[in-house]
């Protein structure tokens, strides 16, 4: 079984640009999240999709990060313009199940660095 | 809120020798506890996980134990090796609602040959 895959694996942009991040789930989970490790700090969270549906989307930072999954399927998450304080490892994963402590299972992550 | 704290690093150790990544938190409730490992070059990797108290996760020689009674998940392994050098991230995901992870900072860890 595929794990959860995330693209690209790096990304160098100006600050100013535009850049989407996409993640591709498990098959067959209906949860996906977006987190993000800035600076070497903690991996915060960002948002969760129950299929097509916003769950949770308080840790989104501001309204310049949006985040879609039309159809319920892969995750794109757009960060436009961007800062330099955007740099940092943004990480997908995904889940089962509906009880909220199943396991989630993370993507290899996109390396974002803002110049 | 719900927190995690985890032991500064860089940690380095000898090949062989016994590690321990200290982890506490703070949640309210039963959170199940987990620990992820980040290799180099590589994405997160769940390493062992703990669903109730006195659970004892283990996985690749790694163990931990939930207690409640600290709230305490701490990482044990009695001999690293120099492949196990990466980044350990304590986290919770709490039963009261919600779905979203709660990570520590990391502890890096170095194993010298």
């Amino acid at each position: 079984e595929a794990g959860v895959t995330q693209f690209p694996s790096h990304s160098v942009i100006e600050k100013g640009q535009t850049v989407t991040l996409r993640c591709d789930p498990i098959s067959g989970h209906d949860n996906l999240y977006w987190y993000r490790r800035v600076m070497g700090k903690e991996i915060k969270f960002l948002l969760h999709f129950v299929k097509e549906s916003k769950q949770d989307e308080s840790g989104m930072p501001n309204n310049r990060f949006l985040a879609e999954r039309t159809g319920g399927t892969y995750s794109t998450l757009k960060v436009q313009p961007a800062e330099l304080e955007d740099s940092g490892v943004y990480f997908c994963a995904s889940s089962q199940g509906d009880r909220g402590q199943e396991t989630q299972y993370f993507g290899p992550g996109t390396r974002l660095l803002v110049l | 809120g719900n927190s995690v704290t985890q032991m500064e690093g860089p940690v380095t150790l000898s090949e062989e020798a016994f590690l321990t990544i200290n982890c506490t938190y703070t949640a309210t409730g039963y959170p199940s506890l987990f620990w992820y490992v980040q290799y180099p070059g590589e994405g997160l990797q769940l390493l062992l996980k703990a669903t109730k108290a006195d659970d004892k996760g283990s996985n690749k020689g790694f163990e931990a134990t939930y207690r409640k009674e600290t709230t305490s998940f701490h990482l044990e392994k009695g001999s690293v090796q120099v492949s196990d050098s990466a980044v350990y991230f304590c986290a919770l995901t709490p039963n009261t609602g919600g779905f979203k992870t709660i990570f520590g900072a990391g502890t890096r860890l170095f194993v010298k040959a």
